[in-house]
């Protein structure tokens, strides 16, 4: 079975300041790890997703994530927060046998500050 | 347009009436999940299935049933609602395992 950790409940950050949400898992086979955002009043959209290969993957909007097999992390980094990225984050993992167990995280909630 | 409809968004029911809440793709995905979102868990997966007639319960299937009758339609039922039932609950659908997921709305059911 595999579980999410995500630390932080809360993350306040003032804008163009950058951010770090944590997410750790456990897993005793290999996994895809993936970080959603979720919008308020919105369903949840992804935002970055590691499968294979290069263990730093990013997204279309500045957010970077990368792979830690050692520490068994994958945090999500942005350099310069916007308003815009004001909502709740959520890291989630699924095994690699292309099975639907989807685990997610507690999440986190991140507050931008003008 | 490519989408997850859930219907209905908003439910109050009271405390053993049977309900349906509908979700349908258009997108021809095999993959169909029900989660249910509470505050500070997170998203927990209540069913999936990854083709018609091939369901598997997820972490949280107490007091749940599915179907998969047909590729576009996962119905989640509950057969004896109960309080501890109210929560907001995503459909999402996907191609493949290890592959985006498509959430649906949301339908927040509250049980008295």
């Amino acid at each position: 079975a595999q579980s999410v950790t995500q630390l932080d409940s809360q993350v306040p950050v003032f804008e163009e300041a950058p951010v770090e949400l944590r997410c750790n898992y456990s897993s005793s086979v290999s996994v895809y790890l993936f970080w959603y955002v979720q919008y308020p009043n919105q369903g949840l959209q992804l935002l970055l997703k590691y499968l294979s290969g290069s263990t730093l993957v990013e997204s279309i909007n500045g957010f970077e994530a990368e792979f830690n097999k050692s520490q068994t992390s994958f945090h999500l980094r942005k350099p310069s927060v916007h308003i815009s990225d004001t909502a709740e984050y959520f890291c989630a993992v699924t095994p690699d046998n292309y099975g639907q167990n989807f685990v997610f995280g507690p999440g986190t909630r991140l507050s931008v500050l003008p | 347009e490519a989408q997850v409809t859930q219907n209905p968004r908003y439910l109050i029911t009271v405390t053993g009436k049977k309900l349906t809440v509908t979700c349908s793709q258009n997108m021809n995905h095999e993959y169909m999940s029900w989660y249910r979102q509470d505050p500070g868990l997170g998203l927990r997966q209540i069913y999936y299935s990854m083709n018609v007639e091939v369901t598997d319960k997820g972490d949280v299937p107490e007091g749940y049933k599915v179907s998969r009758k047909e590729k576009r339609n996962f119905p989640l039922i509950l057969e004896s609602p109960s309080p501890n039932q109210t929560s907001l609950y995503f459909c999402a659908s996907s191609f493949g395992g290890a592959v985006e997921q498509f959430f649906g709305p949301g339908t927040r059911l509250t049980v008295l």
